[in-house]
């Protein structure tokens, strides 16, 4: 049983398309997160969501937009791609333990290569 | 603002050998998280610890250690009696307390094992 897992692993595109990946969490968590991963491995985050409702929206291009049709889902769509957006994405999420704080463990999905030519 | 320092890009060791993975952190807040994850090459994000900024106790898991000191800002990783299998990057992580925030990472350490 996959935990957090994404659809495609790969995707190889041309510039100028738009393209989407889709995130799904079986782990009854209530938030959900992208992270980017450079060429040279540097994670950081892109959104988070929480029951469907942004919580973090970093500083990424507005070609780049997250989608949560439910709390288990968190799809990233990318318009218009360019060469620059070619990384390595991943999807996670964690248990929201609400007003009591606590940034419970993030569990991430197996990763999104994004190759754009 | 909050910052993760991994000194260490790069670290060979021979197999059975114990390596220590470095990190050293900054935030302002008083609650705070601190997180190790391993990269294998196949290239998942796998969790291996979390630690709250008010538990300093050192904790154990088989080959791997992890030495918490508040007042270094230290965050050390060590695996003894290392393993190939143990070659990955290793990622030190820091959050808020505060649900649904984001994780800092530091940069990475890869560590090769050979045999």
């Amino acid at each position: 049983d996959t935990a957090v897992s994404q659809t495609p692993k790969y995707l190889v595109t041309q510039m100028g398309n738009d393209k989407s990946i889709k995130c799904e969490q079986n782990l009854g968590h209530d938030t959900m997160y992208w992270y980017k991963q450079d060429s040279k491995k540097f994670l950081k985050i892109m959104f988070s969501y929480n029951n469907k409702e942004l919580i973090i929206n970093e500083t990424v291009p507005n070609r780049f937009s997250p989608k949560s049709p439910d709390k288990a889902h968190l799809n990233l769509h990318i318009n218009s791609l360019e060469l620059g957006d070619s990384a390595v994405y991943f999807c996670a999420s964690s248990q929201d333990w609400g007003g009591r704080g606590s940034a419970d463990t993030q569990y991430f999905g197996p990763g999104t290569r994004l190759t754009v030519l | 603002a909050q910052k993760v320092t991994q000194a260490q890009t790069e670290i060979s060791v021979v197999e059975k050998e114990d390596v220590t993975l470095d990190c050293v952190y900054e935030t302002r807040d008083t609650t705070y998280y601190l997180f190790w994850y391993k990269q294998p090459p196949s290239g998942e994000l796998v969790f291996l610890i979390r630690r709250n900024s008010f538990d300093e106790q050192n904790e154990i898991s088989g080959r791997y250690s992890w030495n918490f000191q508040k007042s270094t800002s230290s965050f050390n990783f060590t695996i003894t009696a290392s393993q190939v299998v143990d070659s990955a990057v290793y990622f030190c992580a820091l959050s808020k307390n505060q649900a649904g925030t984001a994780l800092i990472f530091g940069k990475g350490t890869t560590l090769s094992v050979s045999s």
